[in-house]
């Protein structure tokens, strides 16, 4: 069954520094999203991205995220200077199509600031 | 008020009984409802999905959605062991948008 995969599986940064997560959706699918979920928490809407520009952002998207799809498969997510509350799980997802197709979820990225 | 609302949990079953698991929302223009389970350290996996009032049947699980009620839930008939999980509920309003999940909730299924 197609998958999506994310890397790395669990990072350690230092607070100030840059990260990227990185993600590989199913190929065939138009629609991507990163989520976070900060342990013991609800998962929450990042961002989602369509024909190689961001459709929708929520307010924890701030100057600090940025996605891209830099070369037709890789979707990245990245956190230009880390804050103590940026560690939490991330997920990317994809969907084939929008409306009722609900997302197929990778298997997350743990970032853990210290 | 929060948008998408679940039961507080934790909720326990025995092997074999039915788990009923419930959701509201506050948003009147969401047009698809989802259902993911989320294994403890694991990321969600969607189990149901609809859009329409009225049932949603697929295999062992069952969506009903109420929309003048603002409702949704999930039936799991003969639960097992291996069903015991999260559930999230999340909602969508528009086609392309955010999905909106809830803070879950917690089903034990003892054997």
């Amino acid at each position: 069954e197609p998958e999506v995969t994310q890397t790395p599986s669990h990072q350690v940064t230092q607070m100030g520094q840059e990260v990227i997560l990185r993600c590989v959706p199913i190929s065939n699918h138009l629609y991507f999203y990163w989520y976070r979920q900060i342990l013991g928490q609800k998962v929450e809407f990042l961002v989602s991205f369509y024909n190689n520009e961001i459709s929708e952002k929520s307010e924890i998207f701030d100057d600090q995220f940025s996605v891209e799809r830099p070369d037709g498969s890789n979707f990245t997510l990245k956190i230009r200077s880390t804050k103590l509350e940026d560690s939490a799980m991330y997920f990317c997802a994809s969907s084939v199509q929008a409306g009722s197709y609900g997302y197929t979820f990778g298997s997350g990225t743990r970032l853990t600031v210290v | 008020q929060k948008e998408v609302e679940q039961n507080s949990g934790p909720l326990s079953v025995p092997e074999g009984a039915i788990a009923s698991l419930n959701c509201t929302y506050s948003d009147r223009g969401s047009q698809s409802f989802f259902w993911y389970r989320q294994y403890s350290g694991k990321s969600p996996e969607l189990i149901m999905s609809i859009y329409s009032n009225g049932d949603k049947e697929d295999g062992r699980f069952t969506a009903q959605l109420n929309k003048a009620s603002q409702y949704v839930s999930l039936l799991i008939r003969d639960s097992q062991p291996s069903d015991s999980a999260t559930y999230l509920c999340a909602v969508r309003r528009t086609n392309a948008g955010k999905s909106t999940f809830g803070d879950g909730t917690t089903l034990t299924v003892k054997p």
